[in-house]
């Protein structure tokens, strides 16, 4: 039972374009969600994260969108760099607690063109 | 920043034999850290959750007698893979949390590469 999904496993874009990397998920208590960064071989990297009581939280380059009547979110990289290209993973959580955890959506590989 | 600390990176072992891993948080102490799997072009999958002085909480399907993880202190936790046979050759990544009571500070390792022959 994957909960957490994204149905795309890899997308190219231009360098200077936008990225966009899309997640949808299914359990309704997931209410905390995360945006990793991971290269092969090495564990995955912290690039931004969202609350469910906000729809857009940004970071320079990196904007997520979440959108929870629709149980979808999104990252937005703009503009892509070639040093963005890397296998990019949502996760879910309940927010607080001594119990939560992650889990992890599938995967998207990005492939930025130089 | 939170550093976490695993290895080996890469371990090659014989059918059989027992294999540990080891995580270390450098510059925090871990209330909790977890132990991922993950497949090739698959996701991470949450292999168990273990909280420091008690016992892991494994996944559905996941054999605690197979994957013994051991968390004895704030500081370090090791996932022992027993008896290890080919189909357990994977990439396993563990993940330290600061604080029990939020979502920030979820530090990973760089995963060890085991390959069972």
């Amino acid at each position: 039972d994957q909960q957490v999904k994204q149905n795309s496993p890899s997308l190219s874009v231009q360098e200077g374009r936008i990225s966009i990397l899309n997640c949808d998920y299914t359990n309704s208590m997931f209410d905390y969600f995360l945006w990793y960064k991971k290269y092969p071989a090495e564990g995955p990297t912290f690039l931004i994260s969202i609350s469910s009581i906000k729809d857009k939280n940004e970071d320079g380059r990196f904007t997520v969108f979440l959108n929870k009547s629709a149980k979808h979110l999104s990252l937005h990289i703009v503009p892509s760099q070639p040093g963005d290209s890397a296998v990019y993973f949502c996760a879910a959580s309940t927010y607080g607690g001594a119990t939560n955890k992650l889990i992890f959506g599938t995967g998207t590989l990005l492939a930025v063109q130089p | 920043g939170a550093v976490v600390s695993q290895h080996p990176s890469r371990v090659i072992c014989k059918s059989g034999t027992s294999v540990k891993i080891e995580c270390r948080s450098l510059d925090f102490q871990a209330t909790t850290m977890f132990w991922y799997r993950q497949f090739p072009k698959q996701s991470l999958m949450l292999m168990a959750t273990s909280n420091e002085g008690s016992k892991a909480t494994y996944e559905q399907g996941v054999e605690k007698d197979k994957f013994l993880i051991n968390h004895a202190s704030l500081t370090l936790s090791t996932l022992t893979v027993t008896s290890a046979h080919p189909e357990d050759s994977s990439f396993y990544i563990c993940s330290a949390r600061r604080d029990s009571h939020t979502n920030y500070g979820y530090t990973f390792g760089s995963g060890t590469r085991l390959t069972v022959v």
